[in-house]
């Protein structure tokens, strides 16, 4: 079974800061997506990394695939109250995703 | 619609009571996958459909488990039997085609609780 470790598993900031969170397996995947998930919703594609050593930007977040594809970071940069929610990382697997737990993550104002 | 659509979107039922839970998905979506999200747990995987077959059924818990999908379409996801530890949300996915790497768009899920 692949598993995916997910860390911290909640964090709560001021507005401003910085953070990372990171997804780790001893498993290979061939792609790693991230989600944020809100209460009440289901999980929203944020990124697919799939080459090893791959960092993709989206406005404030930056993710970075591990060389060897078995872990992933997720780095927000000064955080806003409208990034709160829940981060998954998922690692695909043969028509499967392969989800770690979260990290619950709360920006305060 | 626009999006994956899923009924009803809370349920409480009684311990031994059936529960049958629907998802509508994105019209045109080859792919449909059911999980559960349990309170600190990740999505655990549960099915999915490749039109209206089922080629990976290994994430369903327990044979009280079971789902199906008619004409490439909607599913229903029934659990017989219900036990405490069923509550949780259910979600569902679907996506345009069945490969690893493609988006999975997700509805918001029924939250189903059993007392």
């Amino acid at each position: 079974t692949q598993l995916l470790e997910q860390s911290p598993q909640f964090l709560s900031i001021q507005e401003g800061e910085n953070l990372t969170v990171y997804c780790n397996s001893s498993s290979v995947f061939s792609s790693l997506q991230w989600y944020r998930q809100e209460p009440g919703e289901g999980p929203v594609l944020l990124v697919t990394v799939v080459t090893g050593g791959e960092v993709k930007k989206l406005k404030r977040l930056t993710f970075q695939f591990g060389d060897a594809r078995k872990d992933s970071s997720l780095h927000i940069t000064a955080a806003q109250p409208g990034d709160t929610g829940l981060y998954l990382c998922a690692g695909a697997g043969y028509s499967t995703l392969t989800f770690g737990k979260g990290t619950m993550l709360l920006v305060s104002p | 619609g626009a999006g994956v659509s899923q009924s009803p979107s809370n349920k409480v039922t009684e311990k031994g009571k059936d529960v049958e839970l629907r998802c509508d998905p994105i019209s045109g979506h080859t792919a449909l996958y059911w999980y559960r999200q349990s309170l600190g747990q990740g999505l655990e995987f549960l099915i999915y459909f490749q039109g209206n077959s089922a080629p990976d059924k290994s994430g369903l818990p327990s044979d009280r488990f079971s789902a199906e999908r008619t004409g490439g379409s909607v599913s229903t996801l029934t659990i017989q039997r219900t036990q405490q530890e069923d509550s949780a949300v259910y979600l569902c996915a679907s996506s345009r085609l069945e490969l690893e790497a493609d988006t999975q768009y997700f509805g918001p899920g029924t939250r189903l609780t059993v007392l």
